[in-house]
C-alpha cells in the first residue's frame, strides 16, 4: 500500500521554465511534507518543507504548495537548471507529540533539464 | 561541519553471510534513521533510534535484522544470514529529534548478496 505516489516517473523541462513534480498522499494522518533531491550514489538531500498548517512554502527558486483537501503537494521550480537535474523524492510524516518520526517516501521522479 | 557518515560505501557478501553496516551522526543529533532503498524505489523505513533507546523498529523485515546505538551517538545495523533480496542500499540519517524538523542522510552503504 503506496502512502504517498509520485505517478510520474520522470520529467524533461528546458533550461529557465518551470519544472512541476506532483506528489499524492492517502494517509490524512500526515501533517509534515518534504521534498528530497537525489544525485547518484548519494544521499538524498533536503529541499524544502511545508507543515499541514500552510499551504504554500517559498525557498528562492523553490515553492512547495499543499492542498489537504485534495491530499496532493507539488513542487514548483524556476527558472529551472541544468544542474537541477537529479531525482526527486515527495515525504511525508505524521508528527506525535512534537517528537520527530519517520518519513514515507514516494517513488521520485526523475527531472531532466535541458539546454 | 561534518555530515552524516556511513560505512563502508559498499559491502559484498555471500549469502548466508553476517555483515554489520556503521553510521556516525551529525554530531548533537539525537534522532537517527535507518531505510532501506532498492532499485526504482523510495527510502523505505526500517528503524528510528531517540537516544540510545529504538523508539520505532516497525520497519524491520525480520528478526535477522537488528541495530544499536549504545551511547546515543554512533549505530550499527547488523543483519544475519545475508539473503540476496538484502541487497539495497542502506540509508542513515539523523536529526534534532524535535517534530517538522528534516532528516540528513548519509552517502548510503550499497550492500550486494551473491
Amino acid at each position: 500500500d503506496q502512502q504517498v505516489k509520485q505517478n510520474s516517473p520522470s520529467l524533461s523541462v528546458q533550461e529557465g521554465r518551470i519544472s512541476i513534480l506532483n506528489c499524492d498522499y492517502t494517509n490524512s494522518m500526515f501533517d509534515y511534507f518534504l521534498w528530497y533531491k537525489k544525485y547518484p550514489a548519494e544521499g538524498p538531500t533536503f529541499l524544502i518543507s511545508i507543515s499541514s498548517i500552510k499551504d504554500k512554502n517559498e525557498d528562492g527558486r523553490f515553492t512547495v504548495f499543499l492542498n489537504k483537501s485534495a491530499k496532493h503537494l507539488s513542487l514548483h521550480i524556476v527558472p529551472s537548471q541544468p544542474g537541477d537535474s537529479a531525482v526527486y523524492f515527495c515525504a511525508a510524516s505524521g508528527s506525535l507529540s512534537g517528537t520527530a518520526s519517520k518519513l514515507t517516501f514516494g517513488t521520485g521522479t526523475r527531472l531532466q533539464v535541458t539546454l | 561541519g561534518a555530515g552524516v557518515s556511513q560505512t563502508p560505501s559498499n559491502k559484498v557478501t555471500e549469502k548466508g553471510k553476517y555483515v554489520e553496516l556503521r553510521c556516525d551522526p551529525i554530531s548533537g543529533h539525537t534522532a537517527l534513521y535507518w531505510y532501506r532503498q532498492s532499485l526504482g524505489q523510495g527510502p523505505e523505513f526500517l528503524i528510528y533510534f531517540q537516544g540510545t533507546g529504538a523508539a520505532d523498529d516497525s520497519g524491520l523485515p525480520n528478526d535477522r535484522f537488528f541495530a544499536v546505538r549504545p551511547e546515543g551517538s554512533v549505530s550499527t545495523l547488523k543483519i544475519q544470514r545475508t539473503e540476496r533480496g538484502d541487497s539495497a542500499v542502506y540509508l542513515c540519517a539523523s536529526s534534532s529529534g524535535s517534530s517538522y524538523n528534516e532528516q540528513f542522510f548519509g552517502p548510503g552503504t550499497r550492500l550486494t548478496v551473491l
